[in-house]
């Protein structure tokens, strides 16, 4: 199972980009990059998922490097709203069902 | 849609008690998930189901047991409750069509045993 290494926190103000990286030396041929947002007392919302280069979608953009070593989730012009943990996954999802490892993921506060 | 719902959303227990969780889903999911979440901790995976009538342990699957009877219906059972199980469980459900990997969430049950 490939591990993930993410910041445990990090701060912005409202109106920034925020990117968050996370670390994933090891993953495998076959594993794709997913990341979840999780509010309090709430389940996770899947955010946006890839395999290499660069995908977006209409709430982020993940860009991943030739090397797939690592990812990043950029959220352009957060708000107050995107307060929340970021969990970043790493996994085969095309095989086996239960090797997708939420860590403790990135404590994301932002200001105003 | 309802998306996919959990039953109850709260229950306090006591040590040796049983009880069993129910997830919903509405979306003719092929795969469900039940997970548990600890204070300051990230899911981690009890069971899982890739269709019905099947059933897999996780990371965590001591303590529980599982049913899918149904397409639309997985149970998280606890024979017999110890305070260790007290947390959040969530469930979830995804597709193995295109968007594999996206899972959607239920709004999870807190559990407390005393």
């Amino acid at each position: 199972l490939a591990k993930t290494t993410q910041p445990i926190s990090m701060d912005s103000y409202e109106g920034q980009e925020v990117n968050i990286t996370c670390s994933h030396n090891n993953i495998a041929t076959n594993d794709y990059i997913t990341w979840y947002q999780q509010f309090p007392s709430q389940g996770p919302r899947f955010i946006i998922q890839g395999y290499k280069t660069k995908v977006t979608n209409e709430v982020a953009s993940l860009f991943i490097p030739a090397d797939r070593k690592s990812s990043t989730l950029s959220l352009p012009r957060v708000s107050l709203s995107d307060t929340a943990v970021y969990y970043c996954l790493v996994g085969d999802v095309r095989g086996s069902q239960g090797n997708l490892i939420f860590g403790k993921g990135t404590k994301l506060s932002v200001k105003p | 849609n309802a998306g996919v719902t959990q039953t109850p959303k709260f229950r306090v227990l006591k040590t040796g008690q049983s009880m069993t969780l129910l997830c919903a889903q509405d979306m003719n999911h092929e795969y469900m998930y039940w997970y548990r979440q600890d204070p300051g901790m990230g899911l981690r995976l009890i069971h899982y189901s890739v269709g019905e009538g099947t059933t897999a342990k996780g990371e965590v699957p001591d303590g529980y047991n599982v049913s899918r009877l149904k397409k639309q219906n997985f149970l998280l059972g606890l024979e017999s409750a110890a305070p260790s199980q007290t947390s959040v469980y969530f469930c979830a459900s995804r597709s193995s069509g295109i968007k594999e990997g996206e899972q959607y969430f239920g709004p999870g049950t807190r559990l407390t045993v005393t």
